[in-house]
């Protein structure tokens, strides 16, 4: 089946250092979306990326869609305390039915 | 972007026991989702369920075990039935807005001893 394949699966920082996590799947994706989950909570929506090449930033999240709609990544610049949490990316399948399909997720802790 | 009540938050259950979820959209959309996220695991898709259809399972998961309801386009249930201790997970609705993602509902916290 499809799958979408995230990478690390943790990661640790001291605080200030950049963190990347990356998404890769099996198929062409229609879109890709990142989703943020604080430890507790449920995951809350940061991105979608439609677009082949597609690069979008909110603040220091900088986020890209691959020119083949198969990967992404996220890379935040000086990780900050509040950036904990764990980050999912999940793709929108391109063909069928409607079905939004997460990566393993990458958990993010910071060393202040 | 919509905001889902789920309830309950949280519950302990015996097994061989039903559980059911409940989840109220403040608006109406047409497809609602079900996922399972197992401790420290990532989402997986239960259901998907429509107004006015039966729900549409994903492998590995049936009807039987997890009925879901859809009675009008802001409401669903989903009822985890004969619960084993393997059912212990987090069980979250969501709903999907076009370029804003998908929003989830807060979860439901699930122990089954």
């Amino acid at each position: 089946g499809q799958q979408v394949m995230q990478i690390p699966q943790y990661q640790h920082v001291q605080e200030g250092e950049d963190f990347t996590t990356y998404c890769n799947s099996s198929t062409t994706l229609s879109n890709i979306q990142w989703y943020k989950q604080r430890p507790g909570g449920h995951p809350v929506f940061l991105i979608q990326l439609v677009k082949s090449g597609e690069v979008k930033k909110q603040k220091r999240l900088t986020f890209q869609f691959g020119e083949a709609k198969k990967n992404s990544s996220l890379h935040i610049t000086a990780t900050q305390t509040t950036d904990v949490g764990t980050y999912f990316c999940a793709g929108l399948l391109l063909k069928g039915a409607q079905k939004l399909v997460f990566g393993q997720g990458t958990r993010l802790t910071i060393n202040p | 972007s919509a905001v889902i009540s789920q309830k309950p938050s949280r519950d302990i259950c015996q097994r061989g026991t039903s559980l059911t979820i409940q989840c109220q959209v403040d608006s109406q959309v047409t497809m609602m989702f079900w996922y399972r996220q197992q401790p420290g695991q990532s989402l997986t898709l239960i259901a998907t369920a429509n107004q006015g259809s039966e729900a549409t399972y994903e492998s590995g998961f049936v009807i039987d075990k997890f009925p879901i309801s859809r009675p009008n386009l802001t409401f669903s249930t989903l009822t985890v039935s004969n619960m084993s201790p393997e059912d212990s997970s987090i069980y979250l609705c969501s709903v999907a807005r076009a370029n804003y993602g998908y929003t989830f509902g807060s979860g439901t916290r699930l122990t089954v001893v």
